[in-house]
């Protein structure tokens, strides 16, 4: 059981927008920042989102982030097959002292 | 250009021991916080451990508290984690990823697999 919350799986057709919830505490996400990650299959996972809506060089922007309260949301527009991918949020827990992910997304694109 | 690179990885029996090594290049290791994070078979990111740039300051998950110990050399570049005691569900690949910085674990390596078998 991951101390963030995130559904376990989503699909969409290409060229349409989907959203991907994260829920935690006031401990986590309601008192630090929020990142998410994407992971292909067979890869190591790579930033997409930082400081809650940050993107990094290279990132484009039909990837999205949001945060309010304890509850952050990934965003993104013009699927293409090339997302499909795992998606994980992640923050630290300032209370336990301990790094913090949600469970993944699996998102489909079809 | 920031790189990770993780070895030791490798096939042990339970209650065995295992080291692994991260080397770390294209930024100035002493300045960031650096974390293992690890991912069984299909699962999902579980965070491992942390220490402080300075290395003064260490987080275990409850789930490796007292079996793994997280280390880091300045002069080499290098952070390590020493696994002992080690159980089944310690089978996972293991990432090193540099933070986390304000949540953010901005750069992984590509992961080592540390199977637990007899």
């Amino acid at each position: 059981q991951s101390v963030l919350m995130q559904p376990p799986s989503l699909s969409a057709a290409p060229g349409q927008k989907v959203t991907i919830s994260c829920s935690g505490s006031s401990s986590n996400i309601g008192n630090n920042y929020v990142s998410w990650y994407q992971q292909l299959p067979g890869t190591a996972p790579k930033l997409l989102i930082y400081e809650n809506n940050k993107r990094p060089s290279g990132i484009p922007d039909r990837f999205s982030g949001s945060k309010s309260g304890t509850s952050a949301t990934l965003g993104i527009t013009g699927l293409q097959t090339g997302d499909e991918a795992d998606y994980y949020c992640g923050t630290w827990d300032g209370s336990l002292s301990v790094g913090v992910f949600g469970g993944g997304t699996k998102l489909t694109v079809l | 250009e920031v790189q990770l690179l993780e070895s030791g990885g490798g096939l042990v029996q339970p209650g065995g021991s295992l080291r692994l090594s991260c080397g770390a290049s294209g930024f100035t290791f002493s300045n960031y916080a650096m974390s293992w994070v690890r991912q069984a078979p299909g699962k999902g990111l579980e965070w491992v451990s942390v220490i402080s740039g300075s290395g003064g300051n260490t987080y275990y998950a409850n789930s490796v508290k007292g079996r793994f110990t997280i280390s880091r050399d300045s002069s080499k570049n290098t952070l390590s984690l020493q696994m002992n005691s080690l159980r089944a569900e310690d089978t996972a690949v293991y990432f090193c990823a540099r933070g986390p910085t304000r949540g953010t674990f901005d750069y992984w390596g590509q992961g080592t697999l540390v199977t637990v078998s007899s």
